[in-house]
C-alpha cells in the first residue's frame, strides 16, 4: 500500500524550531519529487516547499523562505522539514505529498494525513 | 507570483445536478493545472491533472478542461459522495486556488 506518514508536529513557542518527518512506503521513493503543503485551521491549501528526487532542485514559498529547510534521505525513504523562527501564522496542519514525477513539476497524487503544528506562547 | 482565482466560493446543488467550477490563472500556465477534492478532516485527493487527465480510480463523472488561463472542473451528475471542497492548483509554482465548497441544496 502506498503510504505517507507525517510526524513531529506539536505545540511550540514563537521563535523556536521544529522538525517534521514524513515516512514513505509502498513506492520507489527516490524516483519521485516530494512536497510539503500546509492548511491553517479553516483555511485553504498553501504549498510550502518541494524537492526533486535527487535534491538537486528545491523551492520554497515566499512565506517560509529563509526560515524553513526541506531535505530528504532516500536511503531511509524519508522527507523532512526543518522549521526555524516559527511564527503564529505558521500554525497549520502540515501535509507531505508525493509528486507524480521526479522533477517537482507535476501534480500531487499521494498525500499523508498531516501533522499539526501550533505556534503559541 | 501566479494567482489562482476560483469561482464560485460556495455552490449549492442537488444530487444529479451538473456542476461546474471555474479556475482562472493570473498568467498563462499552459495545461499545468490540477484539481483536488477535500472532505472535512481528510487529506486532499487528486482528481484531474494536466488540466484534463483523469487520475486513476476517479469516477468518470469528473472532467476537466481549459488551457492558458481559464479552466473548469465539471461533475456531470453530482453524487452524495461529491459534497466536498474543491481546489485547483497550478504546478508551475504550485499555487492553489482558494477553494469551492459544494453544499447540499
Amino acid at each position: 500500500e502506498v503510504q505517507l506518514v507525517e510526524s513531529g508536529g506539536g505545540l511550540v513557542q514563537p521563535g523556536r524550531s521544529l522538525r517534521l518527518s514524513c515516512a514513505a512506503s509502498g513506492f520507489t521513493f527516490d524516483d519521485y519529487a516530494m512536497h510539503w503543503v500546509r492548511q491553517a485551521p479553516g483555511k485553504g491549501l498553501e504549498w510550502v516547499s518541494g524537492i526533486s528526487w535527487n535534491s538537486g532542485s528545491i523551492g520554497y514559498a515566499d512565506s517560509v523562505k529563509g526560515r524553513f529547510t526541506i531535505s530528504r534521505d532516500n536511503a531511509k525513504n524519508s522527507l523532512y522539514l526543518q522549521m526555524n523562527s516559527l511564527r503564529a501564522e505558521d500554525t497549520a496542519l502540515y501535509y507531505c505529498a508525493k509528486d507524480k514525477g521526479g522533477a517537482a513539476t507535476h501534480a500531487f497524487d499521494i498525500w499523508g494525513q498531516g501533522t499539526m503544528v501550533t505556534v503559541s506562547s | 507570483d501566479i494567482q489562482m482565482t476560483q469561482s464560485p466560493s460556495t455552490l449549492s446543488a442537488s444530487v444529479g445536478d451538473r456542476v461546474t467550477i471555474t479556475c482562472r490563472a493570473s498568467q498563462s500556465i499552459s495545461s499545468w493545472l490540477a484539481w483536488y477534492q477535500q472532505k472535512p478532516g481528510k487529506a486532499p485527493k487528486l482528481l484531474i491533472y494536466k488540466a484534463s487527465s483523469l487520475e486513476s480510480g476517479v469516477p468518470s463523472r469528473f472532467s476537466g478542461s481549459g488551457s492558458g488561463t481559464e479552466f473548469t472542473l465539471t461533475i456531470s451528475s453530482l453524487q452524495p459522495d461529491d459534497f466536498a471542497t474543491y481546489y485547483c492548483q497550478q504546478y508551475l509554482k504550485w499555487t492553489f486556488g482558494q477553494g469551492t465548497k459544494v453544499e447540499i441544496k
